[in-house]
């Protein structure tokens, strides 16, 4: 059964730490995307990768954020340092964006990171 | 700016009652439009919208786009307190590189 897997799952750390979540796509999968989530804003979109290439992370704080994919199998997302702002649900969601295709299609999600900044 | 509007941003009602929740967006070179249920975990896919007029249905869910209007509504006849849940709305626009452009959701409550 084809899912995204997200680690950890829960994390709680204090201001100033680096935090590191981890995310594998669907095998197969060329597009990946980080979101968070909070009661106050919703889904947003921290980045975007196709093909192992960011093609959008305009909505990723620069200064503490940085997003990458060292292999079709692995993206990662960093926060260093960590603040309380920071404290959300993050989502990894893989898709598959065939050629031709008019649209993006349906997007997986993994289960989420849970983060919590003291 | 491409937007994506949901309606209400919550709902109660009783089990056995009719729902319909709406989305409504202005997007540039609209291609598609994605409803998700999402209970406590990860957003589950439910239908991909693309032509008007045309109803996709599964179970007691039901959903149809108008793109002259540019909205779409999602129905769930029968209500039952499984499907209590937030309910996301995404569209997709050409120009925004392919990414989708999430509404607020509806969060649906389903009382016994």
């Amino acid at each position: 059964d084809a899912r995204v897997t997200q680690t950890p799952r829960h994390k709680v750390t204090e201001m100033g730490q680096e935090v590191t979540m981890r995310c594998q796509p669907i095998l197969g999968h060329n597009t990946v995307f980080w979101y968070r989530q909070t009661m106050m804003q919703g889904l947003e979109l921290l980045a975007y990768f196709r093909n192992r290439a960011p093609l959008d992370d305009s909505g990723m704080p620069k200064d503490r954020f940085s997003a990458e994919m060292p292999d079709a199998t692995l993206a990662t997302l960093k926060i260093q340092p960590s603040e309380p702002r920071d404290s959300a649900v993050y989502f990894c969601a893989s898709g598959l964006r065939v050629w031709g295709q008019t649209n993006t299609g349906e997007l997986f999600f993994g289960e989420g990171s849970r983060l919590t900044v003291l | 700016e491409d937007k994506v509007v949901q309606s209400p941003l919550s709902l109660v009602v009783h089990e056995g009652d009719t729902v319909t929740l709406n989305c409504s967006y202005e997007v540039t070179n609209f291609r598609s439009l994605l409803w998700y249920k999402q209970e406590k975990k990860a957003p589950t896919f439910l239908f991909m919208l693309t032509s008007s007029g045309i109803e996709k249905k599964s179970g007691r869910l039901s959903s149809i786009l108008d793109k002259k209007e540019l909205f779409s509504i999602l129905n769930i006849t029968a209500t039952q307190t499984g499907d209590s849940a937030v309910y996301l709305c995404a569209v997709e626009g050409r120009d925004s590189n392919y990414q989708l452009i999430w509404g607020a959701g509806t969060k649906l409550i389903i009382k016994p």
